[in-house]
């Protein structure tokens, strides 16, 4: 097990509600890196925060927005939920930018009705 | 663009045979590669990794091929055991080496 947690488990939302999934980084790691992964593929890559500042973003648009703290646990904020936001959201901790080794965390389930 | 995919999308082994996942990239600027691991309810676990001036990588029961003429990658394991069952992705840093860019995975069934 990797000491990056998720929460929460499972959410269920409905189409045009706003969600706040929350990450905490593995200890002494200051980047983390947000992914998306719909059922059956591979992760996409959301953004990335690190020492509390955005630092790459893929083709995600503006409503998917983020957070990192000084304790550099991370918030991933999504407006205006759709239908295809429903995916598994994961997190992952690395030390100073380099993703070369990240730990993902086991993932949120967002359901959007 | 940048894409990673693979041949398969599922494999089924006997137990105890060896098991090879095969993954093909598009991007030829790409330097550094990762097979990661998935199982149920879990995020995904690094296996082993490559850079792009190795051709071959070896680990505990695991090997990893990357043949840039061709930009191709694979993924080999030896001894395959009940406890390979999982999901595997192959990853690719992408030019700005900050994120990665995963393919959509293979689904490895060990067979008693």
């Amino acid at each position: 097990e990797t000491g990056v947690t998720q929460s929460p488990t499972h959410l269920i939302k409905t189409r045009g509600q706003q969600v706040t999934l929350r990450c905490s980084s593995q200890s002494g790691h200051n980047t983390v890196s947000w992914y998306q992964q719909a059922l059956g593929q591979g992760p996409q890559f959301i953004f990335q925060y690190y020492r509390e500042e955005e630092n790459g973003r893929g083709n995600f648009p503006p409503r998917f927005s983020g957070l990192q703290f000084p304790n550099y646990s991370s918030e991933l904020n999504v407006n205006a939920l759709e239908l295809d936001d429903s995916a598994l959201y994961l997190c992952a901790s690395s030390e100073e930018l380099t993703t070369d080794t990240q730990y993902f965390g086991p993932g949120t389930r967002l359901t959007v009705l | 663009g940048e894409s990673v995919g693979l041949h398969l999308p599922t494999l089924s082994v006997q137990e105890g045979d060896n098991s090879i996942i095969n993954c093909a990239y598009s991007n030829s600027a790409s330097d550094y590669f990762i097979w990661y691991k998935q199982e149920s309810g879990k995020g995904p676990q690094f296996i082993i990794d490559i850079r792009s001036n190795m051709d071959k990588r070896q680990g505990q029961r695991v090997t990893v091929l990357l043949n840039k003429t061709v930009k191709h990658l694979s993924l080999q394991i030896a001894a395959t055991q009940p406890g390979d069952s999982a999901v595997y992705f192959c990853a690719e840093k992408d030019n700005y080496g900050q994120n990665f860019v995963f393919g959509p995975g293979t689904r490895l069934s060990v067979l008693p």
